[in-house]
């Protein structure tokens, strides 16, 4: 069964780069696409972007200018970088695996499971 | 962009009873549609996915209908455990959430 762990800063400074890193167990990171989903404090779920094994990406257009995603294969990691953080950037942030289903007419099932834990992710001076 | 709503925003529910919960889309997704819950200080759980499916490890209490652009989740008679937020998803947005908590 697939877990996820993710870790990295729980404090970051505006204007510098969040780093987390997500470590996958019970399964091989060269399956299945990848996703990072995060959440502020009391809010919805906001999608951040993917990554397939390839190390093709594909990012939500609200973060596109600022995110990076990649895989570490050979620890069964896969990362996010987002930078010039600011508050608004302060959030629960989860990995979780991007899971895709039957394709008809145009249109894929997809939904995300299993989720990590989250990491809390603060942005201030 | 495909905009999600959830009714109603929080439902008062008696352990027992039943509930129901609305997500609808601004366009129609087919039957692309997940469920999940979270419950306070834990990732989200999936419950159904393709509008109907139960997820692994779901009790047959919680079902999910729908397609197009009008979905519900339902839950047959509520425990104690369920209270919680519910989210839908289609793609990668997710709907406002619905809090189902203690009558």
């Amino acid at each position: 069964q697939v877990q996820l762990q993710e870790s990295g800063p729980g404090l970051v400074k505006p204007s510098e780069t969040l780093s987390l890193t997500c470590t996958v167990s019970g399964g091989s990171i060269s399956s299945y696409y990848w996703t990072w989903i995060r959440q502020p404090a009391g809010k919805g779920l906001e999608y951040i972007g993917r990554i397939y094994t390839t190390g093709s990406t594909s990012y939500n257009p609200s973060f596109k200018s600022r995110v990076t995603m990649s895989l570490d294969t050979s620890n069964n990691q896969l990362s996010l970088k987002l930078s010039s953080v600011t508050a608004a950037d302060t959030a629960v942030y989860y990995c979780a695996t991007y899971r895709l289903g039957s394709c008809s007419g145009g249109y894929c099932l997809n939904w995300f499971d299993p989720w990590g834990q989250g990491i809390v992710v603060t942005v201030s001076s | 962009e495909i905009v999600m709503t959830q009714s109603p925003a929080i439902l008062s529910v008696s352990p027992g009873e039943r509930a129901t919960l609305s997500c609808r889309t601004s366009q129609s997704v087919d039957n692309n549609l997940a469920w999940y819950q979270q419950k306070p200080g834990q990732a989200p759980r999936l419950l159904i996915y393709g509008a109907s499916t139960r997820a692994t490890g779901i009790p047959a209490r919680f079902s999910g209908s729908g397609s197009g652009t009008e979905f519900t989740l339902t839950i047959s008679s509520l425990q104690s455990e369920d209270f919680a937020v519910y989210y839908c998803q289609q793609y990668q947005t997710f709907g406002p959430g619905t809090k189902v908590e203690i009558k």
